[in-house]
Formats: C-alpha cells, sequence, structure tokens
C-alpha cells in the first residue's frame, strides 16, 4: 500500500510537445503529491505539489493533474524546452515529510 | 542552492570499511532525512531525525546508523560496505510540515 508506480520508466519528446507522466498511488490517506526535478549530479528539486482538493494546478509551463477516484496523478509540462531534460520523480505522501517516491522518468526534449 | 550542505561529495572505499556522511540541513530546519538512490531502487527513504530524535525509518540495513547533533547536523554511518551499497546517499531537511529539500549528494562507491 505504500507503493507509489511511475510511468514511463523513460520519454522522449520533440521540443515544444506536451510531455505526460504518471503515477499511480493505493493509499488513501496520501495528502500530499509533489514532483521534483533532478538533473544530473545534482539532488531533487521540487518543481511542484498538489493536495487532494483541486483536480489541477499550473505552475507556468509545469502542470499537475489528480483524479482522487482513480488514485492517479500526472506531470504534464507545456511548450517543452532542451532544458527540462531531467529526471522526474512523483511522491506522495501524508504530508509534505512522510513521502514515498516512484521510480523516475527519464525525459529527454530534442531540440 | 537548496542550502543543504552534504560532504563529502565523492568517496571511493573498499568492501568491508566503514564511512561517515555528514549532513548540514538549512537554516532553522529541524528534520533531515536520509536517502538512498541507485540505479535500480530510485529514491529510498532510510531514516528521518527530528530535532534529535529519531521519528521514522524506512529502509535503512542494521549495517547503518544515523544521529542527528545538538547543532541539528546529522551523520550517516555505514559499515561493513558492500559492493551493492554503492550509491548516491542523500540528505534533506524541511521545517515541521513544509517541503523537504534535498542537498545534492554523496556518491558512494564501494570497490
Amino acid at each position: 500500500q505504500q507503493q507509489v508506480k511511475q510511468s514511463p520508466q523513460s520519454l522522449i519528446v520533440q521540443k515544444g510537445g506536451i510531455p505526460i507522466i504518471n503515477c499511480a498511488y493505493e493509499n488513501t490517506a496520501f495528502d500530499y503529491f509533489p514532483w521534483y526535478q533532478q538533473f544530473p549530479g545534482k539532488g531533487p528539486a521540487l518543481l511542484i505539489a498538489i493536495r487532494p482538493d483541486v483536480s489541477e494546478k499550473k505552475e507556468g509551463r509545469f502542470t499537475i493533474s489528480f483524479n482522487k477516484s482513480a488514485k492517479q496523478f500526472s506531470l504534464h509540462i507545456m511548450d517543452s524546452q532542451p532544458g527540462d531534460s531531467a529526471t522526474y520523480f512523483c511522491a506522495a505522501g501524508e504530508g509534505a515529510q512522510k513521502l514515498v517516491f516512484g521510480q523516475g522518468t527519464r525525459l529527454t526534449i530534442n531540440p | 542552492d537548496s542550502g543543504v550542505t552534504q560532504t563529502p561529495k565523492h568517496l571511493i572505499t573498499a568492501t568491508g570499511q566503514r564511512v561517515t556522511l555528514r549532513c548540514s540541513p538549512r537554516s532553522g530546519d529541524l528534520s533531515v532525512y536520509w536517502y538512498q538512490q541507485s540505479l535500480d531502487q530510485g529514491l529510498q527513504f532510510l531514516i528521518q531525525y527530528y530535532n534529535g530524535e529519531e521519528r521514522a525509518k524506512g529502509n535503512i540495513l542494521e549495517r547503518f546508523s544515523a544521529q542527528q547533533f545538538p547543532d541539528l547536523h546529522s551523520e550517516l554511518n555505514l559499515s561493513s560496505l558492500e559492493l551493492g551499497d554503492s550509491a548516491l546517499y542523500f540528505c534533506a531537511s524541511s521545517a515541521l510540515g513544509n517541503t523537504i529539500y534535498f542537498g545534492e549528494g554523496s556518491w558512494l562507491t564501494v570497490v
């Protein structure tokens, strides 16, 4: 019940495309769903987060869509750029601190 | 820069040896977390300390131990090292109830 399943493992998109990364969780007690972005040689950095009282949250070119009944959430990156190439991790937890991470998605944006 | 400082950045050691990884949390953060990241396991939560006390335990091996000192810095001790312990070890910190911020990690290679 503590797993967070993330897909795909890797994704290649052309510049300007909209990569979508999906995550599914099992524990209905989870109430905090962040996405972290990690560049090579760096630690994960918080990108955007959502709580289950809303179905969508946008910050700049990044959007989280949340489906509470399906226990799924996804990250969309609008107008993707080569600089967005990184590994993205979804996470879920009871509060911002007790996080379970997905396995990560390696995203490549081709020029 | 997240404000979380980890040392050393890289470490190469032999099997059977013991190493200590050090972490200074962001100013004012009382919680410190340790995560292990390997290629096939993603981000695995090891242990959390809050103001010097152990708060939560994850998939931490008995050969590993951690502590948080009165000045809030933390150390992760890894002993009887095996080849499979080679990984990137992240420290993270947070204020109570707030977002977790990661350091840049300590690369451990066991040869």
